[in-house]
């Protein structure tokens, strides 16, 4: 079955504007999670949709917002573009049967970089 | 909050050599997870460790799960080049919690 798919895989962004990721989970899969990851600071979670709930968010500014759609794809935005938010960005589905628990499917990621 | 500490961050191995990273919590896990991300690629599921104490094999692998659940420990025996990338583990950020804390990961070179 095909995997989780992240669109666009590249962007080059200006400081100040705002950009939207998108995610397609594996089917079936229901739990969609976001991570940014960077050099420096490894992978950070974001936040966790399941059927369409936010159920967990990391330490991020509310410049960083997501949402998830009825078939379990995921979109994340990001407002007021800085240059510290370049990363990859990576996108992870799972059957969710239980609180962090089971394998985590992850997408190729977008990379985000802003000038 | 949850920290998940891993070391070493780098290791430089001759192939063939043994490799082994390690991996600590501050709070008690209920359960560990393994990923491989090569370079360029994205992360890749391993194996999740639940039992305290449990030891489970993949070939050259060999994963332990720490008698406190805190600790966990990858071992590779006789690396190959294939085995090139970097190591993360990473737990469920609490009791409850749909998050998971990934460890900063171990790059693992493997000279030929």
């Amino acid at each position: 079955k095909a995997g989780v798919t992240q669109t666009p895989r590249y962007l080059i962004k200006t400081r100040g504007q705002q950009v939207t990721l998108s995610c397609s989970p594996i089917s079936g899969h229901r739990s969609v999670s976001w991570y940014q990851q960077t050099p420096g600071q490894g992978l950070q979670f974001l936040f966790e949709y399941f059927s369409e709930t936010q159920r967990n968010k990391g330490n991020f500014p509310g410049r960083f917002s997501g949402r998830q759609f009825s078939n379990s794809r995921s979109e994340m935005n990001v407002s007021t573009l800085e240059l510290g938010d370049s990363a990859l960005y990576l996108c992870a589905s799972s059957l969710s049967r239980d609180r962090g628990t089971g394998e985590a499917f992850f997408g190729q990621g977008t990379r985000l970089t802003v000038v | 909050g949850q920290q998940v500490m891993q070391i070493p961050q780098y290791q430089h191995v001759q192939e063939g050599e043994d490799f082994t990273t390690y991996c600590n919590s501050s709070t008690t896990l209920s359960n560990i997870q393994w990923y491989k991300q090569r370079p360029g690629g994205h992360p890749v599921f391993l194996i999740q460790l639940v039992k305290s104490g449990e030891v489970k094999k993949q070939k050259r692998l060999t994963f332990q799960f720490g008698e406190a659940k805190k600790n966990s420990s990858l071992h590779i025996t006789a690396t190959q080049t294939t085995d090139v990338g970097t190591y993360f583990c990473a737990g469920p950020s609490g009791a409850g919690s749909y998050q998971l804390t990934f460890g900063k990961g171990t790059k693992l070179s493997v000279i030929p």
